[in-house]
C-alpha cells in the first residue's frame, strides 16, 4: 500500500517563496511527481525525481530524499496564477498515487 | 492542451444506469490511467492499461470495469449508478509503462441524480 502525506493549506504573498513538503510511504517506489491543479481542470506536470537531489525547473524546484521518504516542491517569486493545488504523487507498482493536495492561495 | 481526449466533458444521469466513458490518449503513448475527484477528494486511482493489457489496479468498484482497445483508446463502464460516484473522472496517458510523466485529460463530470 502506500501513504502519502503533505499539508492541507498554504499561504504566501505574492513574489515570496513557499516550501511544499511531502512524505511518503510506498512499496516499490520508482519516482516522486508534483502536479498542479486548478480548480475543476485537469492536473498539469512539473516536476519528477527519481534520484536523491534537486531538480530545478524555472521557477519552481524539487527536492527527493529516498532514505527519508521526503519530498519538497519549492516555488520561487510566487504569482497570483500560482494559486492552485499541488499534488505530490508516488510511483510504485505501475501506479501513480496521489496525495490529497495542497491549496497554495497568493496573496497581493 | 495535453493531447489527450476526453468524452463526454459533462454527463447527467440517474441512479441504477449505466455510462460509458471514452478517452483518447496522446499519440504514441501506450499507458492509460483512469482517476477519480469526488468534491474534497484527492486523485483516487482505479485502473492502469498498458498496451491494452490490464496493469493495476486501484480503489476501482465491482460496478465499474475498463478496457484498452487495439487503437489503445479506451473506455470507463460505470454501472448502477449511486449519488456517491458523482465526480470527475480523469484520464491520463504516458509513452511507457510507469516512470514517465502522464499527462492528463480535461476529465469527465459526472453528475448522477
Amino acid at each position: 500500500g502506500q501513504n502519502i502525506d503533505q499539508p492541507t493549506e498554504m499561504t504566501a504573498t505574492e513574489g515570496a517563496i513557499v516550501q511544499i513538503n511531502c512524505t511518503y510511504q510506498t512499496s516499490g517506489f520508482n519516482g516522486l511527481f508534483w502536479y498542479q491543479q486548478h480548480a475543476g481542470e485537469a492536473p498539469t506536470f512539473l516536476s519528477y525525481n527519481v534520484l536523491d537531489g534537486l531538480e530545478e525547473k524555472g521557477r519552481f524546484s524539487s527536492f527527493l530524499s529516498r532514505s527519508k521518504g521526503y519530498s519538497y516542491l519549492l516555488l520561487k517569486e510566487l504569482q497570483m496564477k500560482d494559486s492552485a493545488s499541488y499534488l505530490c504523487a508516488a510511483y510504485n507498482d505501475y501506479k501513480l498515487s496521489f496525495g490529497a493536495g495542497t491549496t497554495v492561495t497568493v496573496r497581493a | 492542451d495535453s493531447g489527450v481526449t476526453q468524452t463526454p466533458k459533462h454527463l447527467i444521469t440517474a441512479t441504477g444506469q449505466r455510462v460509458t466513458l471514452r478517452c483518447s490518449p496522446r499519440s504514441g503513448d501506450l499507458s492509460v490511467y483512469w482517476y477519480q475527484q469526488s468534491l474534497d477528494q484527492g486523485l483516487q486511482f482505479l485502473i492502469q492499461y498498458y498496451n491494452g493489457e490490464e496493469r493495476a489496479k486501484g480503489n476501482i468498484l465491482e460496478r465499474f470495469s475498463a478496457q484498452q482497445f487495439p487503437d489503445l483508446h479506451s473506455e470507463l463502464n460505470l454501472s448502477s449508478l449511486e449519488l456517491g460516484d458523482s465526480a470527475l473522472y480523469f484520464c491520463a496517458s504516458s509513452d511507457q509503462d510507469g516512470n514517465t510523466e502522464a499527462f492528463f485529460g480535461q476529465g469527465t463530470r459526472l453528475t448522477v441524480v
